[in-house]
């Protein structure tokens, strides 16, 4: 099965600095790769998602990430963080279900601090 | 907003009791899914529906049990709850035409005394 390791749990960087959020990813296959960020008491939201094609990806916010097959990354970035950014964000790989559709594994979540 | 409800919101209960939570779509999507989301874990997929009586398990599921009588209620039960049951619920659809990707409910916060 394919998975998604986050490295780093907490990331804290300054107001208007640039946010990466790390993700790497295990696969046999070409992946689809996806990131979501959860805000505080709130369920997860999409920011982006790879398929095929362009491999760099822009999502919602701001924010992009770069799949790179060499490295089997999909990096997270934003140039310049704001306040609001501060939440958790999760990676994603999804995997083909034996009933059809698909399921989504998580990596561990990275909590992103934004300083002032 | 992919039309998904989840009731209750927040529930306090007590070791051994049964438990049920209610996920709720609009949109009549064919997949469904139970996820726990623990601190340091991410999510984890606990049983997912591809369909009216159609469910499977995923990889935390024992202790649970699901049940789809209508495309639009997956329901999932707790039959005896244990203090290990104490996480964040999270129910989910994924729209086929795209990449697999999935949408989240408001998620039910469970706490088992």
């Amino acid at each position: 099965a394919q998975s998604v390791t986050q490295l780093g749990s907490h990331v804290s960087v300054s107001e208007g600095a640039l946010v990466l959020l790390r993700c790497n990813y295990s696969s046999s296959v070409p992946p689809y790769l996806f990131w979501y960020v959860q805000y505080p008491n709130q369920g997860l939201q999409l920011l982006l998602k790879y398929t095929t094609g362009a491999t760099l990806v822009k999502g919602i916010n701001g924010f992009e990430a770069e799949f790179k097959k060499s490295e089997t990354s999909f990096h997270l970035t934003k140039p310049s963080a704001h306040m609001s950014d501060a939440a958790e964000y999760f990676c994603a790989v999804s995997n083909i279900l034996t009933g059809g559709g698909n399921k989504l594994t998580f990596g561990t979540g990275t909590q992103l601090k934004v300083e002032l | 907003d992919a039309g998904i409800t989840q009731s209750p919101r927040h529930k306090v209960t007590e070791t051994g009791t049964p438990v049920t939570l209610r996920c709720h779509q609009t949109e009549n999507h064919r997949y469904m899914y139970w996820y726990r989301q623990d601190p340091g874990h991410g999510l984890r997929l606990i049983h997912y529906s591809y369909g009216v009586k159609d469910t499977d398990k995923g990889e935390v599921s024992d202790g649970y049990s699901v049940s789809r009588s209508k495309t639009e209620d997956f329901l999932l039960t707790l039959e005896s709850a244990t203090s290990s049951q104490t996480s964040v619920y999270f129910c989910a659809i994924t729209i086929l035409a795209g990449a697999g990707e999935q949408f989240f409910g408001p998620g039910t916060r469970l706490t088992v005394l």
